[in-house]
């Protein structure tokens, strides 16, 4: 997996509109790819997983997109709220491990 | 449901010192695994506890222990401390099973040694 480093990747977007977080994975192996949400002074928050065998799945404002041919991942927000600014990580795992592999974060930050 | 605790939220050790962290799983929760966020290396698997065995292990050196008890609570410990172990040291919790893979984090706890 990616390492975060000093400095994250950083999304800049205003309030209402929808934003794009994207992560890279290198496992093609991995069953399942899971996002998660990582607010200021919290641990990471589960948001929405994908299996691999899947394409697209949705959730509540947000829908989370599987390219397996360029191990592409993404994570679409639609609406972004002020509540949404946090640090995002994807993770990717296989189903027999219970180790996730996280990948680097991107800082959402929402401008009302 | 009550979420994933750890305690203590904030420690301050020196360096040589030992440090003991508890993490109390959700009501149900089997698995128990903690994890080290850095700035510089992000999010790292430390072990993993199920049913009171260690099941996985990361990537770190042996000062780096931990144990879990038969109500599930876990507690991690950090020997002979290193001014790199400052750290938010996460724990999480999960269900058994070999698709549960929906892992609750608990807040952490911050770390700093001097």
């Amino acid at each position: 997996g990616e390492s975060v480093g000093l400095h994250l990747p950083t999304l800049s977007v205003q309030e209402g509109d929808n934003s794009i977080i994207n992560c890279a994975y290198s496992n093609s192996a991995s069953d399942y790819f899971i996002w998660y949400k990582q607010e200021s002074g919290k641990g990471p928050q589960f948001i929405i997983d994908i299996r691999s065998n899947m394409d697209k799945r949705q959730g509540q404002r947000v829908t989370v997109l599987l390219n397996k041919t360029v191990k592409h991942l993404s994570l679409q927000i639609a609406a972004t709220q002020p509540g949404d600014s946090a640090v995002y990580f994807c993770a990717e795992k296989r189903v027999r491990s219970y180790i996730p592999t996280f990948g680097r974060g991107t800082s959402l930050i929402v401008h009302p | 449901k009550a979420g994933v605790t750890q305690t203590p939220r904030y420690l301050i050790k020196t360096r040589g010192q030992q440090v003991t962290l508890s993490c109390s799983p959700i009501s149900g929760h089997r698995s128990v695994s903690w994890y080290q966020q850095t700035p510089g290396q992000g999010l790292q698997f430390l072990f993993e506890y199920f049913s009171e065995t260690q099941r996985n292990k990361g990537n770190f050196p042996g000062r780096f222990s931990g144990r879990q008890f038969s109500n599930s609570r876990s507690e991690m410990n950090v020997s002979t401390l290193e001014l790199g172990d400052s750290a938010l040291y996460l724990c999480a919790s999960s269900l058994a099973g070999a698709t549960s893979h929906e892992q609750y984090f608990g807040p952490g706890t911050r770390l700093t040694v001097t």
